[in-house]
């Protein structure tokens, strides 16, 4: 049993490049999201979706998109990175908006 | 920021001890969830309790919930050195899940 997916685990960019973080659910769930970690600050959310097709923003979406075309891929993309997108990110889901989420082991990603 | 509060931000113990966590909300909530996160890796979900309910008990884990406070504690009971990580609470209300800042538990064997 998978889980959550996500790739890569690390990367190191240079700002200005465009990056897409992976993330796959094999637990048809609904809802996916997309956290950000740093340190002192808990996570914060990203982007999330409550299902197929629909996407919203959450508490820090400036600079990433999201897209969700079918219910098991939930990819993030930085069209233009930044040093302050260097974070760890995680991909999670939830089988309802209020659930128990599962979490992927996250991304590590460096913006030079 | 929307973030919830969580006391102490660090917490040093020796094994055997029981550990409190205290973390505190801004909003109505459907449901509150403790979270643990070894070191580098992902969360890992601990416990539910709902608006509804007052207290929980999961193994050594015991969960409170005063809504009056808008407050939850979280106690793990004879800590292990394999405690040792990180625990967050989480608060869903209204579509929206918010994490606190989480606490540092150590353990020493």
């Amino acid at each position: 049993i998978a889980g959550i997916t996500q790739a890569p685990t690390s990367q190191i960019l240079a700002a200005g490049r465009r990056m897409t973080l992976r993330c796959t659910q094999d637990m048809r769930h609904n809802a996916m999201y997309w956290y950000r970690q740093d340190l002192g600050l808990g996570l914060r959310l990203i982007h999330y979706s409550n299902t197929a097709g629909t996407t919203g923003k959450g508490e820090v979406p400036d600079g990433y998109s999201v897209s969700r075309a079918n219910t098991d891929d939930f990819p993030l993309t930085l069209a233009s990175a930044v040093p302050s997108q260097t974070s760890v990110y995680f991909c999670a889901s939830s089988d309802s908006v209020i659930g128990e989420l599962f979490f992927g082991e996250g991304s590590r990603l460096t913006v030079l | 920021s929307q973030q919830g509060e969580e006391d102490p931000q660090a917490l040093s113990i020796q094994e055997g001890e029981n550990a409190t966590m205290n973390c505190s909300y801004k909003t109505s909530i459907n449901n509150l969830q403790w979270y643990r996160q070894n070191s580098g890796r992902g969360l890992v979900h601990l416990i539910l309790i709902r608006s509804n309910e007052r207290e929980k008990h999961s193994g050594r884990l015991r969960v409170t919930l005063d809504t009056s406070k808008k407050s939850s504690s979280l106690l793990i009971t004879a800590s292990r050195a394999a405690d040792t990580a990180s625990y967050f609470c989480v608060s869903t209300g209204g579509f929206k899940t918010i994490f606190g800042a989480g606490t540092r538990l150590f353990v020493k064997a």
